[in-house]
């Protein structure tokens, strides 16, 4: 039972123009929700992240949107950069514990070309 | 920002013989770590939770006797893969959280290539 999915496996966008990353989750006990970037053969990298009471987040050039009702955050770069290609993967926990278990999405290849 | 320090970054085994990974925080202290196993193109999956001082949290279907999780100080996690097969042969990552600093999300260890021949 996925209960983070990322529909899309993988997205190109031009350099210089929006990348957009979505997210669905099932479980409505998700209160907090990460972004993270990730290279093949490391770890991944925390990007960004949001609390279920807001419904947007911003640091530089990336952006999150939650839409509690529908399930569904966003990821929003702007704008897009080669440097920015990796494997893009959601995360959710129900808690803000330090014990609280992060589920993960599928994730999303994002390649951005010049 | 938090460090989380793993090792090794890779390593072949034989068929039968086990294998210890190590994560640690370095620069704050962990009660509580995760260890997670990702195949290629697929997600992360959290296989235990590492609890300091106690027995680890096993998510369903991850053998404990397998994988042993050792948890002995706040800095220190391992992870042993025991009696290795080649179908363990994964990518294993861990991660921490500093509770100090939650606004940065949990950090994760660089991983570790299991290749078990």
């Amino acid at each position: 039972d996925q209960q983070v999915k990322q529909n899309s496996p993988s997205l190109s966008v031009q350099e210089g123009r929006i990348s957009i990353l979505n997210c669905d989750y099932t479980n409505s006990m998700f209160d907090y929700f990460l972004w993270y970037k990730k290279y093949p053969a490391e770890g991944p990298t925390f990007l960004i992240s949001i609390s279920s009471i807001k419904d947007k987040n911003e640091d530089g050039r990336f952006t999150v949107f939650l839409n509690k009702s529908a399930k569904h955050l966003s990821l929003h770069i702007v704008p897009s950069q080669p440097g920015d290609s990796a494997v893009y993967f959601c995360a959710a926990s129900e808690d803000t514990g330090t014990a609280s278990k992060l589920t993960f999405g599928t994730g999303t290849r994002l390649q951005v070309t010049l | 920002g938090a460090v989380v320090s793993q090792h090794p970054s890779w390593v072949i085994c034989k068929s039968g013989t086990s294998v210890k990974i190590e994560c640690r925080s370095l620069d704050f202290q962990a009660t509580t770590m995760f260890w997670y196993r990702q195949f290629p193109k697929q997600s992360l999956m959290l296989m235990a939770t590492s609890n300091e001082g106690s027995k680890a949290t096993y998510e369903q279907g991850v053998e404990k006797d397998k994988f042993l999780i050792n948890h002995a100080s706040l800095t220190l996690s391992t992870l042993t893969v025991t009696s290795a097969h080649p179908e363990d042969s994964s990518f294993y990552i861990c991660s921490a959280r500093d509770s100090e600093r939650w606004g940065y999300g949990y950090t994760f260890g660089s991983g570790t290539r299991l290749t078990v021949v």
